[in-house]
């Protein structure tokens, strides 16, 4: 089965340019997660969507971040202006909501580099 | 507010020689702790979830245990494809995980 799919896996953009990640979940996963994980910071939570709706954004930085998840087999995460403190791995992950806590499983990142 | 809390930040071993990661979590209300492994370049593995106290679960040399206040991975006589970071999770509400920082484990041959 494929896992979770992220792209581009690496991205190097100047600063004030629009960026954009992409997530294809796991097929038949109703949750998805956005993390960012940094040296300082560690492995933070920006958004957490289930069943295409945002349910939790109080880990989005600041209004230059946006993410959108138009079906249940894809998901964007969007920066604009880009700023080199953004700088970081973003992660994707999906989980099956099933009333319990449920496993996420984590795709293999976009490295993003601002200059 | 939630936090977790992962020691040692690093740990070097000999192959062979056995030691414990140590987390702590400050939630009430555990509704999961979670166990993950992450390789240089890759995103967080997927190793155990514990849910009460007392509960335990191994894989191969790793064994996850949970108290009220902690969980530790024991590592019984690593090898250095052992090697990695080990990151912890808790969660407290709704699917939402709080993460500790991670223990890098390196083992030498």
């Amino acid at each position: 089965d494929a896992g979770v799919i992220q792209s581009p896996r690496h991205e190097v953009t100047e600063m004030g340019q629009e960026v954009t990640l992409r997530c294809k979940p796991i097929s038949g996963h109703n949750s998805l997660f956005w993390y960012r994980q940094t040296m300082m910071r560690g492995l933070e939570l920006l958004i957490y969507f289930n069943n295409n709706v945002p349910i939790d954004d109080s880990g989005m930085p600041e209004d230059r971040f946006s993410a959108k998840m138009p079906n249940a087999s894809f998901s964007t995460l969007k920066i604009q202006p880009s700023e080199p403190r953004d700088s970081a791995v973003y992660f994707c992950a999906s989980s099956l909501s099933s009333g319990t806590t449920d496993t996420q499983y984590f795709g293999p990142g976009t490295r993003l580099t601002v200059l | 507010e939630d936090q977790v809390t992962q020691s040692p930040e690093a740990l070097r071993l000999q192959e062979g020689e056995s030691s414990s990661l140590n987390c702590s979590y400050t939630v009430s209300g555990l509704r999961g702790l979670f166990w993950y492994r992450q390789d240089p370049g890759k995103g967080p593995e997927f190793l155990f979830t514990l849910y009460s106290a007392g509960e335990e679960k191994e894989k191969e040399r790793l064994k996850a245990t949970l108290t009220k206040k902690e969980s530790f991975l024991h590592i019984t006589a690593p090898k250095p494809e052992d090697s990695a970071t080990y990151l912890c999770a808790d969660n407290n509400a709704g699917n939402m995980l709080t993460f500790g920082g991670g223990t890098r484990l390196m083992v030498k041959p």
